[in-house]
């Protein structure tokens, strides 16, 4: 079947500009993940949804990041007013649900470059 | 708090050669642990995960790691290298019991020559 899906894969935008990142999870899904990796802080945790609901937002870096996920299913995260720190690839992952037990499956990432 | 350290941030082995990457943790709760890797261009793929019900955890393509409570450590290591197995691996914590997310070390590049 479809693994995680992740749109665009590479976006390159101006500073000052807002993005959108999409990741389609796997069918049947419940639990969906957002994660950043980048070459000064490696792989960091940014957000996770159960369902729609988005029990843990500590990881956002800034007030200037969100995410949302409707229907169960596709999630976004936006930026707004990029800037070059920002700069970095952004990889989802899904899971049947949460708990160390389900396997989190990733995508391959979406490379922001802001300049 | 949780954190993991993975110390050396590219090995290089012959292909045949022992393949050892080290994972030292940092835990205020029994840890839940877990060993990714990830092929360029490609996201990550589970290796083998650790959760309390063996010390010793045999994963995919030959790689195992040995959970060492009193080292707070869970190297992965393959007998012999592969020429695929070049490839970036990380090493991660999940923050709580629940499993709701990971924190990964900064990763080890595996380069693997003939």
């Amino acid at each position: 079947g479809a693994g995680v899906s992740q749109s665009p894969s590479n976006k390159v935008t101006e500073k000052g500009k807002d993005v959108e990142l999409r990741c389609d999870p796997i069918s049947g899904h419940t639990a969906l993940y957002w994660y950043r990796q980048s070459l000064g802080q490696g792989l960091e945790f940014l957000i996770y949804f159960q369902g729609n609901s988005a029990p843990d937002k500590s990881g956002l870096p800034s007030d200037r990041f969100s995410a949302e996920r409707t229907g169960g299913s596709v999630s976004t995260l936006t930026i707004q007013r990029t800037q070059q720190e920002d700069s970095a690839v952004y990889l989802c992952a899904s899971s049947l649900g949460t708990g160390t037990h389900y396997e989190q499956y990733f995508g391959p990432g979406t490379r922001l470059t802001v300049t | 708090a949780q954190s993991v350290t993975q110390l050396g941030s590219h090995v290089s082995v012959s292909e045949g050669a022992l393949v050892l990457l080290r994972c030292n943790y940092s835990s205020s709760v029994p840890p839940y642990l877990f060993w990714y890797v990830q092929y360029p261009n490609q996201g990550l793929q589970l290796l083998l995960k650790y959760t309390s019900a063996a010390t010793l955890v045999k994963g995919i393509n030959g790689f195992e790691a040995e959970f060492k409570k009193s080292e707070t450590s869970f190297h992965l290591t393959k007998p012999s290298a592969h020429m695929s197995d070049a490839a970036e691996y990380f090493c991660a914590v999940s923050v709580d019991q629940a499993g709701t997310a990971l924190i990964f070390g900064k990763g080890t590049t595996l380069s693997v020559s003939s």
